[in-house]
C-alpha cells in the first residue's frame, strides 16, 4: 500500500462513452501525476499538477481532460476515446513537485477501449 | 534531450543467481537516478536512489552506484528469488525544480525456483 489509491481498477469502454479516473492520495503531498503506460513503451508522462495548478501538459490528446479539485485528488476524464488508447493509466504523487523527490504511485486503472 | 537506457528484457535467472541490470543514461547537469519495481498488478515503487556521483542507494539486497564518469547506475543483486520476479525501471531527473521524471523502457525479471 502506498498511500495512493486509484478507482476503478478496470474499465471497459465505448469510443463513444465518457468516463472518469480517480486517485487519491493520502500522504499529504502537493503535487500529482498522470501517466500512460503501454505495453512495449516507456513510461509516459501525460499532466502534472502542483499545488492545484497544472504545470505540465505534453501533448496530450484533447479528449483527455485532468482535474484537480485540491492537493489530495486527481481525476482524468475520457471522451471519444480510440482503441490505441487502451493502456494502463497510473497517478503519481510527490511531496514537493521538483523532480528530485521520490514518486509514489497508485496500483493503475487497467483501460480498455473498445 | 536528457534519456535513459536499459537493457532489454525479459531477463530469467535462476533463484540464487547473481543479477545485474544495465543502466545508462544522458543528461545535462546532475540528476538524481532512481530504480522503481513493478510487482505484476501494481504501480511502480521506489526500490532505490542517489542523488549525487559515487552515492550507492540500496534497499531489500539490491545496490546501485552512481557512476558520472560511466554515465551508468546499473542494478545488482548478490543472490535472486522468486518474488524479486517484476519489472524494473531505471529513471532520472535533473535537479532544476522541473518535474518531469525520465524513465527507461523497463526490464521484466523471472526468477525460477
Amino acid at each position: 500500500e502506498t498511500g495512493v489509491t486509484q478507482t476503478p481498477r478496470h474499465l471497459v469502454m465505448g469510443m463513444t462513452n465518457k468516463k472518469s479516473l480517480k486517485c487519491e492520495q493520502h500522504l499529504g503531498h502537493n503535487a500529482m501525476y498522470w501517466y500512460k503506460q503501454s505495453a512495449k513503451k516507456p513510461l509516459e508522462l501525460m499532466f502534472v499538477y502542483s499545488l492545484e495548478e497544472r504545470v505540465e501538459n505534453n501533448s496530450v490528446p484533447s479528449r483527455f481532460s485532468p482535474e484537480c479539485p485540491n492537493s489530495s485528488h486527481l481525476f482524468l476524464h475520457l471522451h471519444t476515446l480510440q482503441p490505441e488508447d487502451s493502456a494502463l493509466y497510473l497517478c503519481a504523487s510527490s511531496q514537493k513537485g521538483p523532480s528530485t523527490d521520490t514518486q509514489y504511485f497508485g496500483p493503475g486503472t487497467r483501460l480498455t477501449v473498445l | 534531450g536528457n534519456s535513459v537506457t536499459q537493457m532489454e528484457g525479459p531477463v530469467t535467472l535462476s533463484e540464487e543467481a547473481f543479477l545485474t541490470i544495465n543502466c545508462t543514461y544522458t543528461a545535462t547537469g546532475y540528476p538524481s537516478l532512481f530504480w522503481y519495481v513493478q510487482y505484476p498488478g501494481e504501480g511502480l515503487q521506489l526500490l532505490l536512489k542517489a542523488t549525487k556521483a559515487d552515492d550507492k542507494g540500496s534497499n531489500k539486497g539490491f545496490e546501485a552506484t552512481y557512476r558520472k564518469e560511466t554515465t551508468s547506475f546499473h542494478l545488482e543483486k548478490g543472490s535472486v528469488q522468486v518474488s524479486d520476479s517484476a519489472v524494473y525501471f531505471c529513471a532520472l531527473s535533473e535537479n532544476t525544480g522541473g518535474f518531469k521524471t525520465i524513465f527507461g523502457a523497463g526490464t521484466r525479471l523471472f526468477v525460477k525456483a
